[in-house]
């Protein structure tokens, strides 16, 4: 059973470029997480989403971001025109539908880490 | 709003010893969850263990043991017969019990163990 998916892991970017970053949750789960960790700090939540719908995106900025997770396919976090100030480590996590697993699980992807130029 | 404050920056530990990683917590929800993960230097956030805040017995998961005081609001970490591979950075997190799982993460201890 794989684990959650992310890719790529490491992107370099230059200043006002765009930047896509893939999140394919473990099988049999339909929650996906987005958290940002700047260098020596803590996660970040950004946005929960279940499939086609965006739950609770209040961590996200309000411009330049953005996040999907479609019916068919990984879950999607957008940055457009990205600044130095987005190189960070971002991670994605699923868990599973409520009432089902023991309710606690949510496990992370490898991250990708995001260096703008 | 809830908070996470992990007040040791670094800890060291010799191989062997145990060691107490500190985590306090603010909530005002009456039904929260406690986590920690394990960071090590290639970056992955590993699931270490959890503790519910109604679970009455405090959680162990092999070396790892959870120290759990309601009233004090802290939900430190036990590591016994640290081991060279635990040094890493250890994040305490919290999350509401309200069917999803936002998670509020602390600042993190880096925890070095040697020899």
């Amino acid at each position: 059973n794989a684990g959650v998916m992310q890719n790529p892991r490491h992107l370099v970017r230059r200043r006002g470029q765009e930047a896509r970053l893939r999140c394919s949750p473990m099988k049999g789960h339909s929650h996906v997480y987005w958290y940002r960790q700047l260098p020596e700090e803590g996660l970040k939540f950004m946005v929960y989403l279940q499939k086609e719908n965006i739950i609770d995106e209040s961590g996200m900025p309000k411009e330049r971001f953005s996040a999907e997770f479609p019916k068919e396919g990984p879950s999607i976090l957008r940055i457009q025109q990205v600044v130095r100030g987005d190189s960070a480590a971002y991670f994605c996590a699923s868990s599973p539908p409520v009432g089902q697993g023991n309710g606690n699980e949510q496990f992370f992807g490898p991250g990708t880490r995001l260096t703008v130029l | 709003a809830q908070k996470i404050t992990q007040t040791q920056p670094g800890m060291f530990v010799q191989e062997k010893e145990a060691v107490t990683l500190d985590c306090t917590y603010d909530t005002s929800d009456p039904s929260y969850g406690l986590f920690w993960y394990k960071q090590p230097s290639s970056g992955e956030m590993i699931f270490l263990i959890y503790q519910g805040s109604y679970d009455q017995q405090n959680a162990t998961e092999g070396r790892y043991s959870l120290n759990f005081q309601k009233a004090r609001k802290s939900a430190n970490l036990v590591i016994s017969a640290s081991q060279l591979g635990d040094s890493a950075m250890y994040f305490c997190a919290t999350s509401m019990n309200t069917g999803f799982q936002k998670l509020v993460f602390g600042t993190g201890t880096r925890l070095l163990v040697s020899p």
